[in-house]
Parts: C-alpha cells; structure tokens; sequence
C-alpha cells in the first residue's frame, strides 16, 4: 500500500492563479480530510469528506473547493490564490466515521504563493 | 468552539530526565489523539485515547485522558535525543463525524 499520496510537494504560483492539490489513498478509506499547517499554528481542517459524494467545511474553508467523486481521491482546489494561501497542506484519512481510529496523513504540499 | 491549549509550546530538555506535556480543552469530548512531527515531515499517530481514564504507553512515552478535568497528559520518561519533535495533540469535536482541533503543538528538544 503506498499509504496517502500528496501531489505535487512544493508549488509556487501568483496571487490569483488557480490550482489543484491532489490527495489520494489506497486503504479505502471512508473518511478524508484536508488540513493546513501554518507556524505557530498547529493543523486547522479546511474540508472534510465521510464518503463519495458528500463533503463539509471546517474551521477554515473560504477561498478552497473540495469535491469527492471517488472513495481514493479528495483533491483541493484554491480558485485564486492569495498570499494568506501561503502554508503547508496535509491530507488525511481513516476508516472510521466515529472517530475511534487514528488518521494516517500524506507527506504534505508546500505552497507560496507571491 | 472547541479550544485546545497544549503547554509548555517549547521545552528543551537533558537525556535521561523526566518530564510532561499537558493538553487541555475546553468543551467536553472523550476521543484524545497524540501525534509527532519531525522537522519538514509529516504528522505520526502516536496515542488514540477513546475514554475517561485510558493510559496507553509505547517505549519511553506515555498518554492518559481525564475527560472529567479535559486534560491529557504526555510524559515522557528518561528522554533521549530521539524523541527531539513536535508532540501535537487533537481533540474530536464530537458526533457521527471526525473533526480534530489541534493544539499549537509543543516542540521538545532532547539534549546530550
């Protein structure tokens, strides 16, 4: 199992440029997740995903779209990027919906944006 | 809004001595998660905690959970250089879905 897969790992783009970060896993996952990780700040959930077809905002979700069309693949995509924009992105999944397993995360997504 | 506190946010420390990670939160839940994250890398599950009173321990790390105080602990026993991370804890917001709210993380450096 290649576990999570994140691509691409480091990404510079222009403020307003638009771009899609890709998430995918092999384990069947039934729950995946996209954090950001900026210093100081620990991880903040931006989307979240219980299944194919059904998705929900976290704590930070403005200026992402997420969308899960199949069970290994959550990708994210920022519509116009901004500087604020500029962090690590982590994707994540796990098998439960109960919260009684632990996640397995990618290898993560550098992102600056100028 | 679930606030997760986690103290001290640095901590240096000597090979061989003892010492506790604290992470406090503010709205009642009973699923506590310890991850650690080496420089540059991404995030390793370390402790899945489910109930009020659960100790678990793998080597020289140990977490427990008191969802009456919402308090878990992290202690670490004679550290060595190995365990120089950071040590997050997440705590799920409740219900049928899985949201975590991380602490700021707290960044242990082991000296020799």
């Amino acid at each position: 199992n290649a576990g999570v897969t994140q691509t691409p790992k480091f990404q510079v783009l222009k403020t307003g440029q638009s771009m899609t970060l890709q998430c995918a896993q092999d384990m069947n996952h039934e729950y995946m997740s996209w954090y950001r990780q900026d210093p100081g700040m620990g991880l903040r959930l931006i989307h979240y995903s219980v299944g194919a077809g059904i998705t929900d905002q976290g704590e930070v979700p403005n200026g992402y779209n997420v969308s899960r069309s199949t069970t290994e693949d959550f990708p994210l995509r920022l519509l116009s990027a901004a500087p604020s924009q500029t962090s690590v992105y982590f994707c994540a999944s796990s098998w439960g919906l109960a919260g009684s397993e632990t996640q397995y995360f990618g290898p993560g997504t550098r992102l600056l944006v100028l | 809004e679930l606030k997760v506190e986690q103290n001290p946010l640095f901590l240096s420390m000597q090979e061989g001595k003892n010492y506790t990670i604290y992470c406090n939160y503010s709205t009642t839940s009973d699923r506590l998660y310890w991850y650690r994250q080496d420089p540059g890398k991404s995030l390793e599950s370390l402790f899945v905690l489910l109930s009020n009173g659960a100790v678990k321990q793998e080597g020289r790390l140990m977490a427990s959970l008191d969802t009456k105080a919402r308090l878990s602990t992290l202690h670490i026993t004679a550290a060595v250089h190995d365990l120089s991370a950071t040590y997050f804890c997440a705590v799920d917001s409740g219900g049928s879905n899985y949201k975590l709210t991380f602490g700021k993380g707290t960044l242990l450096t082991v000296n020799p």
